[in-house]
């Protein structure tokens, strides 16, 4: 079973640019989720979908960040304009259905790392 | 509101020795915990997790953890460290107010000499 990937690896942008992320989940996975890992620090939700709709974007910073999963498969995180606190490792992550609500056991990708210089 | 509190940032072992990972949590409500290791390069991979069945609960590579309500811990062990055993570990509770985010703690970073 192939794992959730994501590309780029790695990225270095300068403040202000723009970046995106892109997550390709687990088949079958109906529900992806976007962490944000800075250095030294447990991840961090950012946004949650289900399907191609968003369950939670509460800790989203709405301001700079956006994504979307427009088909319920794969998703891009968005990042305009970047600002230097947002280097970090962003991490995808899927859970296949039928798994009990609050016990499902999540599968994440190697992560994006990137450097706003 | 629940949170999670890794003790140690950094713990360093022999290889054979016991290894233990202090976790507490507070909860207002019966919560999901689980463990989950990072190594470097890699994705966070599952241990182990516990979901209100048997409090001593087994995971992978020999590590198993113990939820003790009285203490509010989930303490995660393994009886003998292994070299491959080197890895960022972290805590995870979920579910706050039925949102069915994880939240991490800020990671415990395991050492095994030679």
């Amino acid at each position: 079973e192939a794992g959730v990937a994501q590309s780029p690896r790695y990225k270095i942008i300068e403040k202000r640019q723009s970046v995106a992320f892109w997550c390709n989940p687990i088949s079958g996975h109906a529900t992806l989720y976007w962490y944000q890992q800075i250095l030294g620090q447990g991840p961090k939700l950012l946004i949650q979908f289900q399907n191609n709709g968003v369950v939670d974007d509460s800790q989203l910073p709405k301001d700079r960040f956006s994504a979307e999963r427009l088909k319920g498969v794969d998703s891009t995180l968005k990042i305009q304009p970047a600002k230097l606190e947002d280097s970090a490792v962003y991490l995808c992550a899927s859970s296949p259905p039928g798994q009990p609500v609050l016990k499902e056991t999540q599968y994440f990708g190697p992560g994006t790392r990137l450097l706003v210089l | 509101a629940q949170s999670v509190t890794q003790l140690d940032s950094h713990v360093s072992v022999s290889e054979g020795t016991p290894v233990l990972l202090r976790c507490n949590y507070s909860s207002s409500y019966s919560p999901s915990l689980f463990w989950y290791v990072q190594h470097p390069n890699k994705g966070l991979q599952l241990l182990l997790k516990y979901t209100s069945a048997a409090t001593l609960v087994k995971g992978i590579n020999g590590f198993e953890a113990e939820f003790k309500k009285s203490e509010t811990s989930f303490h995660l062990t393994k009886p003998s460290a292994h070299m491959s055993d080197a890895a960022e570990y972290f805590c995870v509770v979920s579910g706050v107010t039925g949102r069915r985010a994880l939240t991490f703690g800020s990671g415990t970073r395991l050492q095994v000499q030679p």
